[in-house]
């Protein structure tokens, strides 16, 4: 079973400040998707990392896949109230396993 | 710009009961999967299908049925509800299962058995 830990479970700061949130796993994945998800929607792709170290950018959000493809990082800048959200990373070896999820609230 | 439309959105049910949730899309996705999503539990596989007329197991198949009759509907049965099985349900479709292939999810059923 290929498991995906994601830290912190949850995460409440306030609008301006940056954080990272993490998805690790001692299984190697062929790509690493992340997700946003609001209240009452299902979860709607943010990016997709297929390059172990590659890097995406997706305005102030950065995305980081772990050289040894088995970990990944999202970092955002300068968090807005719009940002709050609960963030999932899945990995992909043919089927999508999916993290728990970080909670994030921004407040203002 | 449907997407992906799950019917109903919530539903109450009666322990024993039995009922069917509706999954369309409108992308023309080989691959459909039902999700359930439990506070603590995240995402998990329930079944899929990855073409009309074909399906298999996910990680918790137990308890559920499904048919994939049509390219575009995917459905999802509970044929004796069960307690355990209050979640919210999500379908999802993707386009393939390549390594980046992302998935397309619906709003989700909530679903409650009392």
């Amino acid at each position: 079973t290929q498991l995906l830990e994601q830290s912190p479970q949850f995460l409440s700061i306030q609008e301006g400040e940056n954080l990272t949130v993490y998805c690790n796993s001692s299984s190697v994945f062929s790509s690493l998707q992340w997700y946003r998800q609001e209240p009452g929607e299902g979860p709607v792709l943010l990016v997709t990392v297929v390059t172990g170290g590659e890097v995406k950018k997706l305005k102030r959000l950065t995305f980081q896949f772990g050289d040894a493809r088995k970990d990944s990082s999202l970092h955002i800048t300068a968090a807005q109230t719009g940002d709050t959200g609960l963030y999932l990373c899945a990995g992909s070896n043919y089927k999508l396993t999916f993290g728990k999820g970080t909670l994030l609230t921004v407040n203002p | 710009n449907a997407g992906v439309t799950q019917t109903p959105k919530f539903r109450v049910l009666k322990t024993g009961q039995s009922m069917t949730l509706l999954c369309a899309q409108d992308m023309n996705h080989e691959y459909m999967y039902w999700y359930r999503q439990d506070p603590g539990m995240g995402l998990r596989l329930i079944h899929y299908s990855v073409g009309e007329g074909t399906t298999a197991k996910g990680e918790v198949p137990d308890g559920y049925n499904v048919s994939r009759l049509k390219k575009q509907n995917f459905l999802l049965g509970l044929e004796s509800a069960a307690p355990s099985q209050t979640s919210v349900y999500f379908c999802a479709s993707s386009y393939g299962t390549g390594t980046s292939q992302p998935q397309h999810f619906g709003d989700g059923t909530r679903l409650s058995i009392l």
